[in-house]
């Protein structure tokens, strides 16, 4: 595809339940992004992967989230036991290049309201 | 870790006005200071960017200049539009970091 895709784009879940968001990054670039839009919070760092190097994971909030990055292309998302907080736009950006310069392209994000 | 504060967390204007848009950051070494733009429902994208060896950059209305001895800069808009209207981030990162973004600033543009 043309751009970064994500699924699903609305997501309406239960507190106490289980989501999956996925990303679809740009073919070819090699460093996946998570952000976490909240109202008036800006965009939150949560996790980075670059090729096949240890994730950064540096930004997730609790143990209940987590990611996975296949084959260096589709990443997904998890959260465990979803709670009220956790309801947010969940951003996937791509970036051919690593680091400080490379251009973040975003996708759409998949929204997430934990009832 | 970096720390980058925005100002101001909306901004109202009329069309033709200018509007600035201040950050500032934390960690010396930040050498990368993008901009970018999200409109109403859509992803944010980016709109300008500078590095921390060039005091400021211009792309026809939009300008953004660097302190580094402040550790501020700026997204400057000229002739503002309503088009202009839109929710603006701007975010520092060093090296292989990753970008630490501002909370944003929200710009109407009034007709």
């Amino acid at each position: 595809g043309a751009g970064v895709s994500q699924s699903p784009s609305n997501k309406v879940t239960e507190k106490g339940k289980d989501v999956e968001l996925r990303c679809d990054p740009i073919s070819g670039h090699t460093a996946l992004y998570w952000y976490r839009q909240s109202l008036g919070q800006g965009l939150e760092f949560l996790i980075y992967f670059q090729g096949n190097s240890a994730p950064d994971k540096s930004g997730l909030p609790s143990d209940r989230f987590s990611a996975e990055r296949t084959g260096g292309s589709v990443s997904t998302l998890t959260i465990q036991r979803t709670q009220q907080e956790d309801s947010a736009v969940y951003l996937c950006a791509s970036s051919l290049s690593q680091g400080a310069g490379g251009e973040l392209f975003f996708g759409e994000g998949s929204r997430l309201t934990v009832l | 870790g970096e720390n980058v504060e925005q100002h101001p967390s909306t901004l109202s204007v009329q069309e033709g006005d200018s509007a600035v848009i201040k950050c500032t950051y934390s960690d010396s070494a930040s050498n990368y200071f993008p901009w970018y733009k999200q409109e109403l429902g859509k992803r944010p994208q980016l709109i300008i960017d500078i590095r921390s060896n060039v005091g400021e950059k211009k792309d026809q209305r939009i300008a953004v200049t660097l302190n580094k001895t402040a550790k501020h800069f700026s997204l400057h808009i000229t002739e503002t539009q309503p088009e202009d209207s839109a929710v603006y981030f701007c975010a520092a990162s060093k090296g292989y970091s990753t970008l630490t973004f501002g909370k944003g600033t929200m710009l109407l543009v009034s007709p």
